[in-house]
């Protein structure tokens, strides 16, 4: 596609459930990363893929937060047992890489808003 | 990378330049700075970055002072739809954990 997609766009979930957000990145971007924003917040660095390198975990906030990037592409992030502060948009970016950051910068999708009520 | 401050937020009358400052005090000489903005329910939008010469696009100019310690990004005719977060980020080429602060609430007041 065009750009970032993210999906799905908003999901309300019970405490102690667990999702999956999904993110489909420009096709060719080998770079993306995960962010969380709460309500009134600045974007939050979760995790961030590079190619075939091993994944930056070191901003997911718990063990009930994981993520993988199947085949270089499609991302999916799974929190488990949620919790209400768990609330908040996920946004998505991607990029062409490493030396192409320096020139266009990050694009993100849309984000995804989980409400835990 | 290095921390960058910025005013909570701004106004700014429809039509005039809205210019938003950016303190990257400890910033270093292989950092850029960038300078993303996100509407409403949207994700961030790129809208220009710089190393320490002035830069144009057809969005916005970006003025970053000789010492490269502060930074002012120029909406030369500010509307309406420019109403937005602004936030202004430092970092290096290659891979940064790179955190956004809450950014510049600019108002574009009719």
């Amino acid at each position: 596609g065009a750009g970032v997609s993210q999906s799905p766009s908003n999901k309300v979930t019970e405490k102690g459930k667990d999702v999956e957000l999904r993110c489909d990145p420009i096709s060719g971007h080998t770079a993306l990363y995960w962010y969380r924003q709460s309500l009134g917040q600045g974007l939050e660095f979760l995790i961030y893929f590079q190619g075939n390198s091993a994944p930056d975990k070191s901003g997911l906030p718990s063990d009930r937060f994981s993520a993988e990037r199947t085949g270089g592409s499609v991302s999916t992030l799974t929190i488990q047992r949620t919790q209400q502060e768990d609330s908040a948009v996920y946004l998505c970016a991607s990029s062409l890489g490493q030396g192409a950051l320096v020139v266009y910068g990050y694009t993100f999708g849309s984000g995804t808003r989980l409400t835990v009520v | 990378d290095a921390k960058t401050t910025q005013p909570t937020s701004m106004d700014c009358a429809e039509g005039r330049a809205a210019n938003l400052p950016c303190n990257h005090s400890t910033i270093s000489g292989n950092e850029y700075v960038y300078w993303y903005r996100q509407i409403h329910s949207q994700g961030p939008q790129y809208i220009i970055h710089g190393l320490k010469n002035n830069e144009t696009n057809e969005m916005a100019s970006l003025i970053i002072t000789e010492d490269r310690k502060s930074s002012t990004l120029i909406l030369p005719h500010a509307t309406l739809r420019d109403t937005a977060v602004y936030y202004c980020i430092s970092r290096t080429g290659g891979y940064q954990k790179v955190t956004f602060g809450t950014g510049t609430k600019l108002q574009v007041i009719p």
